[in-house]
């Protein structure tokens, strides 16, 4: 089975410009996260979608919005770049068939963007 | 809010030496905890897992406990190896919160042959 697949694998943007990530799961898993990883502020919660569903966001300004399509891939894009926007971006899938707490995530590989 | 507190490294050590990297958390509700491992260059991977008190998740020669009364979820290795080293983040998810996972700030670990 593949894994989380999430392209680009690098992506360099100028501020001001807007960027678009895309994220495929795992055959069959239903939720995608996205999580954002910096060096100051570690991993932090983006946003959860669950059958073309946001079923969750966390505390980032509207710049960032995400969706998810019928076959469960998901994109986020992220409006006029600022320089702090850079960072990995993080996907995950799970099956999510209950919505448990003791769920395993899968991650991908993430997607290095640098905002110059 | 949930938070997670973890010791901040770079944690390095020698091989075959024995390896503990502190864990505590906060949750509104009754959280699972995990621990997950990221190696260079590639995205997090789930190390192991407890959903409730007193509760050992272990893999790779790798364990943690699940402490309630401590609110921790401490990783011991008894004999680190070279490939061990990778950053380690601890985590929760609670369902009172959204159910999102939470995570700490991430533990470098170097092991020197």
């Amino acid at each position: 089975k593949a894994g989380v697949t999430q392209t680009p694998r690098y992506l360099i943007k100028t501020r001001g410009q807007q960027v678009t990530l895309s994220c495929s799961p795992i055959s069959g898993h239903r939720s995608v996260s996205w999580y954002q990883q910096t060096p100051g502020q570690g991993l932090q919660f983006l946003f959860e979608y669950f059958s073309e569903t946001q079923r969750n966001k966390g505390n980032f300004p509207g710049r960032f919005s995400g969706r998810q399509f019928s076959n469960s891939r998901s994109e986020m894009n992220v409006s006029t770049l600022e320089l702090g926007d850079s960072a990995l971006y993080l996907c995950a899938s799970s099956p999510s068939t209950g919505g448990l707490t003791n769920e395993k995530l899968f991650f991908g590989s993430g997607t290095q963007l640098s905002v110059l | 809010g949930d938070s997670v507190t973890q010791m901040e490294g770079p944690v390095t050590l020698s091989e075959e030496a024995f390896l503990t990297i502190n864990c505590t958390y906060t949750a509104t509700g009754y959280p699972s905890l995990f621990w997950y491992v990221q190696y260079p260059g590639e995205g997090l991977q789930l190390l192991l897992k407890a959903t409730k008190a007193d509760d050992k998740g272990s893999n790779k020669g790798f364990e943690a406990t699940y402490r309630k009364e401590t609110t921790s979820f401490h990783l011991e290795k008894g004999s680190v190896q070279v490939s061990d080293s990778a950053v380690y983040f601890c985590a929760l998810r609670d369902w009172a919160a959204g159910n999102k996972l939470t995570f700490g700030g991430g533990t470098r670990v170097l092991v020197k042959p």
